[in-house]
């Protein structure tokens, strides 16, 4: 099964400023077809999980662009460039190319400092 | 709007069994897939469950096989879990996810609320 890890697993922000979350896999995400199969969810207190960005790089409807994902293979990153107070909660990265089964990181708690 | 409500959550003791359902609308669900995903306390999101839209393909995590089963009724709108031999490590919430096609391929683009279930005497 691939391992998807993350970094930091805890991430306080200071509001207005940027942030940065890793995810690593243990087997490239890169299709044929040129997509990188790698998702990326925030899980928000007291609510179910919501995607932000889908195929490594494309912003899921409704979602700010202050969000941005990058990387292809086996690294990704997810940026938020100015962070806002509602943008806390977990952040979760998912494998969807070698499934099953889906894989998701451990999880990265930004909070506001 | 699309809309997955989940129910049939509890409080069962090990080894009892429990079953839930996803109600969908908003959305033409037997074209999609659909997947089961829980989160338990203190852990990360983990991968349950995975059907297609005629129930030709269904998958299930090592940590839940023989033990649950996921099912559909196209002509209800509704997704199922059966869960028997249930353990205190099945504690979770537990969610229905649909996952895209086209336009979003291979992510679970919405998710219903989530219901509890606990496995404890």
């Amino acid at each position: 099964d691939i391992v998807m890890t993350q970094s930091p697993l805890s991430l306080p922000v200071t509001p207005g400023e940027p942030a940065t979350i890793s995810c690593r896999s243990s087997q490239s995400l890169l299709h044929s077809n040129g997509n990188n199969y790698l998702d990326w969810y925030l899980q928000k207190p007291g609510q179910s999980p919501q995607l932000l960005i889908y195929l490594g790089s494309d912003r899921a409807s409704g979602v700010p662009d202050r969000f941005s994902g990058s990387g292809s293979g086996t690294d990704f990153t997810l940026k938020i460039s100015r962070v806002e107070a509602e943008d806390v909660g977990v952040y979760y990265c998912m494998q969807a190319l070698h499934t099953p089964p889906r894989s998701f990181g451990q999880g990265t708690k930004l909070e506001i400092k | 709007e699309v809309q997955l409500v989940e129910s049939g959550g509890g409080l069962v003791q090990p080894g009892g069994s429990l079953r839930l359902s996803c109600a969908a609308s908003g959305f033409s669900f037997s074209d999609y897939n659909m997947n089961w995903v829980r989160l338990a306390p203190g852990r990360g999101l983990e991968w349950v469950s995975y059907i297609s839209g005629s129930s030709n393909t269904i998958y299930y995590a090592d940590s839940v096989k023989g033990r649950f089963t996921v099912s559909r009724d196209n002509a209800k709108n509704s997704l199922y879990l059966q869960m028997t031999g249930l353990r205190a490590e099945d504690t979770a919430v537990y969610y229905c996810a649909r996952k895209g096609t086209v336009l979003v391929p291979a992510a679970l683009d919405y998710w219903g609320q989530g219901t509890l279930v606990t496995v404890s005497s």
